[in-house]
């Protein structure tokens, strides 16, 4: 198993600023991904970290509006850049270990 | 391609009644399908899997789903709801590089 610490869980952000995501696996991982949740809606997902190497981004997804770090294979950031009001969502960090995957609280985003 | 379908974005149900929730999946490789529960204002939990093996697969409060290749399903059922399950409940599809194809949910409100 794994167990994912996020953070922050919840901001209230002005439009235009950037936020950047924690993410810290107790464990090493290859791979880390970022979903959006957008109210009332299901998960999507924005890319996949892999260490070492640039993320690879979803379809509608970019990495001018959403940077992703993944220094070691514990740790991972998001940024969510000139943040507008459609960014408010919930984003989610999740790990796979062997064929189950494993998901963070959430930061639930608020852009005002 | 994986793609995902829930047919029922709401079912309502009364305490103690049977309930199903429905998941059509599309996969051209191998298919790893799981349910996933998220209560209100939580994180998202596994609740259920199928890898392989046995196509009637349980969760330990009494959920179960079957994986039926030919309708191409995995429908999730309860014999008996409680209040406490009120959730949202998402089915998805393992994709490529491990990432996780989810439905659009289907929100489960249980009536006493």
């Amino acid at each position: 198993s794994a167990v994912i610490s996020q953070k922050p869980s919840r901001d209230i952000c002005q439009r235009g600023t950037s936020l950047t995501i924690q993410c810290q696996v107790d464990s090493q991982v290859t791979m880390m991904f970022w979903y959006r949740q957008q109210p009332g809606q299901s998960l999507t997902l924005i890319a996949t970290a892999n260490q070492g190497s640039e993320a690879t981004y979803e379809s509608g997804f970019v990495i001018d509006k959403f940077p992703i770090s993944r220094p070691n294979l514990t740790f991972s950031t998001l940024t969510v850049s000139n943040m507008s009001p459609e960014d408010s969502s919930i984003y989610l960090c999740s790990v796979a270990v062997t064929e189950e995957a494993f998901f963070g609280q959430g930061t639930r985003l608020t852009v005002v | 391609a994986q793609s995902v379908t829930q047919l029922d974005s709401q079912v309502p149900v009364f305490e103690e009644a049977p309930v199903e929730l429905r998941c059509n999946y599309s996969s051209s490789v191998s298919v790893y399908l799981f349910w996933y529960v998220q209560y209100p204002n939580q994180g998202l939990q596994l609740l259920l899997k199928y890898l392989s093996g046995s196509t009637l697969v349980e969760s330990i409060n009494g959920f179960e789903a079957e994986f039926n290749k030919s309708q191409t399903s995995f429908h999730l059922r309860k014999p008996s709801v409680h209040i406490s399950d009120t959730a949202e409940y998402f089915c998805a599809v393992r994709g490529g590089y491990n990432k996780l194809i989810f439905g659009a949910g289907t929100r489960l409100a249980v009536h006493p």
